[in-house]
């Protein structure tokens, strides 16, 4: 199995443009998650799903869309990227609600 | 709604000396909680996980967690620390009565060994 692989591990982007960071799992999860780390910060939970077709908001939402077609892909889209959107992105994803939550190795973005 | 807290933002322990790293939590359900690694420029690893029974957990690389729930605690230790423990630790909680599923981090923990 490769887990949660995340593409891609890093990306500049000018301000205004758009990208799609992409996150795939093989381990059949229900759970997906997207995070962002700002430096020397804790992880921030942008988006969530529960299953293929469900999506839900997290702490921090604005500036993103997520979509859930199938178990294993579970896409991040950044639309007019700005400044305040440079950080790192983590994709994750858990079997269970109590189970253990498995990353993805991360995608540093620079917006400038 | 559920939150956790690490009240330290870095702790420093020599190497060979006990390591306590700490997390605090609210959840208004049972909590599921669990502990990460991260080292640099590398995604999070799992270390141990509390879902319920013993509230002593045992968890990779000799490291272990204890629940208190009147203290709602869940604070991360080692007997004897390692250079190799340097690294950022995170805490994280889920309320199992939560529809949401969300998983929510602390703002992690540094961690220093020094030889």
């Amino acid at each position: 199995n490769a887990g949660v692989t995340q593409t891609p591990k890093f990306r500049i982007l000018k301000i205004g443009q758009s990208m799609t960071l992409q996150c795939t799992q093989d381990m059949n999860h229900n759970y997906m998650y997207w995070y962002r780390q700002d430096p020397g910060m804790g992880l921030k939970l942008i988006y969530y799903s529960v299953g293929a077709g469900i999506t839900d908001k997290g702490e921090v939402p604005n500036g993103y869309n997520v979509s859930r077609s199938t178990t294993e892909d579970f896409p991040l889209r950044l639309e007019l990227a700005a400044p305040s959107q440079t950080s790192v992105y983590f994709c994750a994803s858990s079997p269970l609600a109590q189970g253990r939550t498995f990353f993805g190795q991360g995608t540093r973005l620079t917006v400038v | 709604a559920q939150s956790v807290a690490q009240p330290e933002d870095q702790v420093n322990v020599a190497e060979g000396n006990p390591l306590t790293v700490k997390c605090t939590y609210s959840v208004s359900g049972n909590p599921y909680l669990f502990w990460y690694v991260q080292y640099p420029n590398r995604g999070l690893q799992f270390l141990l996980k509390y879902i319920t029974g013993d509230n002593l957990v045992k968890g990779s690389y000799g490291f272990e967690a204890e629940f208190n729930k009147s203290q709602t605690s869940f604070h991360l230790k080692k007997p004897s620390a390692l250079v190799s423990d340097s690294a950022l630790y995170f805490c994280a909680v889920r309320d199992e009565d939560s529809s949401a599923s969300k998983i929510i981090f602390g703002s992690g923990t540094r961690l220093s060994i020094r030889p």
